[in-house]
């Protein structure tokens, strides 16, 4: 059973527009939400992270958007970069273990 | 600080050898993981290590498949009598004792079978 589930599975966005990155979760015990980069031939890399009790973290160009009610969070990337065309993973754990839960990924291409 | 370490990077099998994955967490981290990315897939999680302890092995298959994390030295994955269906790429994730919900991952090793 999935867990978390994110979309969209690609995006295009051009240089200097704004990318969205959607996720949400069914697990309500999910307390931490990372979000990952990953490059072709790379291991992921921590992004950025967020916890429920706030609705939002911002950190440089990226911020996390989170919406306890509904189960969702999102990551926005500004004024969006050649050199962040990636892909990205969302993911959840609970507090009772370690293991990440991630969404399926979303590859995204920021043209010039 | 160098980050996790994994190697080899790249490895070649025949059906029905063994593969073993080594991971090197960063300096100070005490807690290990293995998960699984298949092409075109998200990672899924196989288990999780603490110095000679297996804490979480809920994602590992129940048969060929096994993971040490000894006093000294690496971690180690080792799948025997791989299978095609093995192929993917394997990644190490560390995280420190005092922020243990961060975890830093390797290069990763991509295994083949051929």
């Amino acid at each position: 059973q999935q867990q978390v589930k994110q979309s969209p599975q690609s995006l295009i966005v051009q240089k200097g527009g704004i990318s969205i990155i959607n996720c949400a979760y069914e697990n309500t015990a999910f307390d931490y939400f990372p979000w990952y980069q990953q490059f072709p031939g790379k291991g992921p890399a921590l992004l950025i992270a967020i916890r429920p009790d706030v609705s939002e973290k911002k950190e440089g160009r990226f911020t996390i958007s989170f919406n306890k009610s509904a189960k969702q969070f999102s990551l926005h990337i500004m004024d969006s970069q050649p050199g962040d065309s990636a892909t990205y993973f969302c993911a959840a754990s609970t507090g009772g273990g370690n293991k990440l839960t991630f969404g399926t990924g979303t590859q995204l291409k920021v043209e010039l | 600080n160098a980050g996790v370490m994994q190697n080899p990077r790249h490895l070649v099998r025949r059906r029905g050898q063994e593969a073993r994955l080594r991971c090197s967490p960063m300096k100070g981290h005490s807690h290990v993981y293995w998960y699984r990315q298949l092409p075109e897939e998200g990672l899924k999680f196989m288990v999780y290590l603490q110095k000679e302890n297996i804490i979480d092995e809920s994602g590992m298959p129940k048969e060929r498949f096994s993971a040490e994390f000894p006093k000294e030295g690496p971690s180690i994955l080792r799948i025997q009598q791989v299978v095609r269906g093995d192929s993917a790429a394997y990644f190490c994730a560390s995280s420190p004792p005092s922020s243990y919900r961060e975890q830093f991952f390797g290069p990763g090793t991509r295994l083949t079978v051929l």
